[in-house]
């Protein structure tokens, strides 16, 4: 099983500001994803975290409000860009770790964010 | 197109078995998840399908029908911890991302 530490696990941030939420994972994985989940509802998918290159994002998701780091297979950012108060919600991380039937995955704690 | 259907809720006793189906459609298959969510809380996974059949994981249970695109997760011994969200997931295309279902509430009942 893989570990995945997620923080800040929550923050209230002003309008306009920036917030970098980071994953760290405890072992070597193949792929790290970012999403976003508004309480009671279903997780939306933001991007999938490259290693070394730009992350692949959703439709209605762009680099320059989202931009996502991934230096290296266990570490990932997600900065939240100039927030506003549409942008308050639940950030996860989460890794998936191919391993035939083995395969797992995973998410960090989250990151509940409010914007005022 | 993609797509994951579940049912929105479901409730069950204390000490019963529940049986969660999940459908799908997806223009690729690479697996399929089962993930619990409590309110609150980050999903935990639960198991992971790429054969057909059943996957046995204490009292959890996952099976997978790729030919019917069919998936169902077995609760046994109801417990009331077990009240969550259950989530459905499948792993499709090239590049590996997940499709959701919308996930089905479950409530136990003593």
């Amino acid at each position: 099983s893989a570990v995945i530490s997620q923080k800040p696990s929550r923050d209230i941030c002003q309008r306009g500001t920036s917030l970098t939420i980071q994953c760290q994972v405890d072992s070597q994985v193949t792929m790290m994803f970012w999403y976003r989940q508004q309480p009671g509802q279903s997780l939306t998918l933001i991007a999938t975290a490259n290693q070394g290159s730009e992350a692949t994002y959703e439709s209605g998701f762009v680099i320059d409000k989202f931009p996502i780091s991934r230096p290296n297979l266990t570490f990932s950012t997600l900065t939240v860009s100039n927030m506003s108060p549409e942008d308050s919600s639940i950030y996860l991380c989460s890794a998936l770790k191919r391993g035939g039937r083995n395969t797992e995955a995973f998410f960090g704690q989250g990151t509940r964010l409010t914007v005022v | 197109g993609q797509n994951i259907d579940q049912p929105t809720e479901m409730t069950a006793t204390e000490g019963a078995i529940v049986q969660i189906n999940c459908t799908y459609q997806t223009s690729g298959f690479n697996g399929l998840f089962w993930y619990q969510q409590h309110a609150g809380e980050a999903p935990t996974f639960l198991s992971y399908n790429v054969l057909d059949g059943l996957e046995e994981k204490g009292r959890f249970s996952s099976f997978l029908s790729r030919s019917k695109g069919y998936s169902y997760l077995l609760l046994k011994e109801l417990q009331m911890k077990d009240s969550a969200s259950y989530l459905c997931a499948v792993n499709a295309g090239n590049n590996r991302k997940l499709i959701w279902g919308l996930g089905t509430s479950l409530g136990v009942n003593p």
